[in-house]
């Protein structure tokens, strides 16, 4: 079962724009992942906020956390083309910590 | 540092057929996990391997999938026999210790069933 909903579903922008995804989950975490994925190719980490933190930046990505809302975004600043993904959240939860996976944002960033 | 590798790149097999998915995890890695991506959609988590325990299968058909992991290292994923729902993306991952933190993934193996 998917954990995460990430909204919107699709999301094209023009390069230099910011780009916002949000994520939606349902039980209560140990902590949030971001990871991006290329047509084809697996998908690579992006973020790990941890379930006590509420903002975190990493370079050009900027990601919140409100575990009272149980939900999460990701900010993505002065898009480029090469941004243009897939992106999920996943949320880490349960005893064993599993990694689950939301339903991804395609992002496409037109030059 | 090598990555998750994963074989074969692509299978096409007829439904009824069985196939098997090989991963050989970043070394060093405890954690291992096989995640079923169908097209247009988020992976799902098949099975998770912590050293060579399983610590979560709840969500693989184990009337027809089953996954092993020799000696704590490398991992087989099989389908026997495939339906054609089975078609999807099949991919490896691992963690550098215990579940939830950081995920490698492998390049998946694209499996078609006709």
């Amino acid at each position: 079962s998917q954990q995460g909903e990430e909204d919107p579903q699709a999301l094209s922008i023009q390069e230099g724009e910011n780009a916002t995804m949000n994520c939606s989950y349902k039980t209560s975490i140990n902590n949030l992942q971001w990871y991006r994925q290329n047509s084809g190719r697996g998908l690579v980490h992006l973020i790990l906020i941890r379930s006590n933190e509420r903002e975190k930046h990493s370079g050009r990505l900027r990601v919140t956390l409100d575990t009272s809302k149980k939900s999460s975004s990701l900010l993505i600043t002065a898009s480029r083309a090469a941004d243009t993904a897939s992106y999920f959240c996943a949320t880490a939860s349960g005893s064993a910590r599993q990694l689950t996976f939301g339903s991804g944002t395609q992002l496409t960033v037109l030059p | 540092e090598a990555g998750v590798a994963q074989s074969p790149r692509y299978k096409i097999i007829e439904k009824r057929q069985s196939v098997a998915f090989w991963c050989n995890p970043i070394s060093g890695h405890a954690t291992l996990y096989w995640y079923q991506q169908i097209l247009g959609q988020g992976p799902k988590l098949l099975i998770q391997f912590q050293n060579n325990g399983v610590v979560d299968d709840s969500q693989l058909p184990k009337d027809r999938f089953s996954a092993e992991r020799l000696k704590g290292v490398d991992s087989t994923l099989k389908i026997q026999p495939a339906k054609l729902e089975d078609s999807a993306v099949y991919l490896c991952a691992s963690s550098p210790a215990t579940g939830g933190t950081e995920a490698f993934f492998g390049q998946g193996t694209r499996l078609t069933v006709v």
